[in-house]
């Protein structure tokens, strides 16, 4: 079956630096979706990217969609204490989603 | 509001005592699915319905079972607990599958199994 890995597991940043967190699947995707979940919360939607190459930004965050749309990443620019969370990405099948393992990010003031 | 409400929030139980953990929905949303959360895990998929009456195995369906006799909740039951059950559970749901729409999810229920 699918199976979507995500790197890093853990990044501990210092406020004001930038933080990535990469996605990758075995398979080809049709679409794909990225959460966050705040410590103790559950998972939010953030955005869905459809498009081979797409590039899509939300304010500070930054997605993009691999050209062969196995791969993806998130990049936040410039973190704030409020980006505290794990970031889900989510690989979209027929009926189903694949999450990965997440990536944590810590971030201290 | 629109939102996916669970219950219970917390449960603490024995091996074997049958539980159903409750999943509601106000958004009038075909697809509803089951997912639990171990740490390093990230989220499985338990469980999916994609509308009234039909639901389907996700990746870890053992010793889980599901019912859509409506369109707003969808039921987890767990007929006989274990502790390799113990986990954070999420019900979700969207509008349609999961293709082009985003998934809403509940507060989540804290199971643990003694």
């Amino acid at each position: 079956g699918q199976q979507v890995m995500q790197i890093p597991q853990y990044q501990h940043v210092q406020e004001g630096e930038d933080f990535t967190t990469y996605c990758n699947s075995s398979t080809t995707l049709s679409n794909i979706q990225w959460y966050k979940q705040r410590p103790g919360g559950h998972p939010v939607f953030l955005i869905q990217l459809v498009k081979s190459g797409e590039v899509k930004k939300q304010k500070r965050l930054t997605f993009q969609f691999g050209e062969a749309k196995k791969n993806s990443s998130l990049h936040i620019t410039a973190t704030q204490t409020t980006d505290v969370g794990t970031y889900f990405c989510a690989g979209v099948g027929y009926s189903t989603l694949t999450f990965g393992k997440g990536t944590m990010l810590l971030v201290s003031p | 509001e629109a939102q996916v409400t669970q219950n219970p929030r917390y449960l603490i139980t024995v091996t074997g005592k049958k539980l159903t953990v409750t999943c509601s929905q106000n958004m009038n949303h075909e697809y509803m699915s089951w997912y639990r959360q171990d740490p390093g895990l990230g989220l499985r998929q338990i469980y999916y319905s994609m509308n009234v009456e039909v639901t389907d195995k996700g990746d870890v369906p053992e010793g889980y079972k599901v019912s859509r006799k409506e369109k707003r909740n969808f039921p987890l039951i767990l007929e006989s607990p274990s502790p390799n059950q113990t986990s954070l559970y999420f019900c979700a749901s969207s509008v349609r599958g999961v293709v082009d729409t985003e998934a809403f999810f509940g507060q989540g229920t804290r199971l643990t199994v003694v």
